[in-house]
């Protein structure tokens, strides 16, 4: 079956700008979690989002958003970007949320680079 | 702070080497995964551990689980090229949220 597919792979921004950023689960699968990945800091938790709705938030500032839609795909908007958003932006998609011990199948993910 | 620390950050060896990668955290997980993500690619799950002293063996990885559930181990023997990529743990405490570690990056020469 497809994987979790992540649109767009790269894109370039300047600070100040918005962007949005899209997300196709796996199909059959409700839950969406979105991480940030930068060098040495590993996979920061943003958000996770089930039915429509969002579970679990990270430690981020409000310029950080999501949302799910009712075919599970999702997107998440970062506005008034700065340097520091520069990353690689992961999507990951499981059956359910809190399943635990559950698997998370991640995209490719969103290079995103600030300038 | 990261709740879970993985050492060492970075790793160099010659193909057919051991090598030994370690995660820990003063905080108690009810389950620990280990996942592994190759250059341009998403991180996939290499093994879920949920009982202290579990060891789990993968082809020639082994994953061990502290008794305690606050620490784990992931050992190459034999170290293959294609073991190249960053290895991550990664633990949930509660809320099934999902912490990972910063990653230990493996390059293996041939």
């Amino acid at each position: 079956k497809a994987g979790v597919t992540q649109t767009p792979r790269y894109l370039i921004k300047t600070r100040g700008q918005q962007v949005t950023l899209s997300c196709s689960p796996i199909s059959g699968h409700r839950s969406v979690s979105w991480y940030q990945q930068t060098p040495g800091q590993g996979l920061q938790f943003l958000f996770e989002y089930f039915s429509e709705t969002q579970r679990n938030k990270g430690n981020f500032p409000g310029r950080f958003s999501g949302r799910q839609f009712s075919n599970s795909r999702s997107e998440m908007n970062v506005s008034t970007l700065e340097l520091g958003d520069s990353a690689l932006y992961l999507c990951a998609s499981s059956l359910y949320p809190g399943q635990s011990p559950g698997e998370l199948f991640f995209g490719e993910g969103s290079r995103l680079t600030v300038l | 702070t990261q709740l879970l620390e993985q050492s060492p950050q970075f790793l160099s060896i010659q193909e057919g080497e051991n090598l030994t990668v370690y995660c820990n955290s003063s905080s108690v997980f009810s389950s620990l995964q280990w996942y592994r993500q190759e250059p341009g690619e998403g991180p996939v799950l290499l093994v879920t551990v949920v009982t202290g002293g579990e060891v789990k063996k993968l082809k020639r990885l082994t994953f061990q689980f502290g008794d305690a559930r606050k620490d784990s181990s992931l050992h190459i023997t034999a170290a293959q090229t294609g073991d190249t990529g960053l290895y991550l743990c990664a633990g949930v405490i509660r809320d099934y949220k999902l912490s990972f570690g910063a990653g230990t990056t493996v390059t293996v020469r041939a």
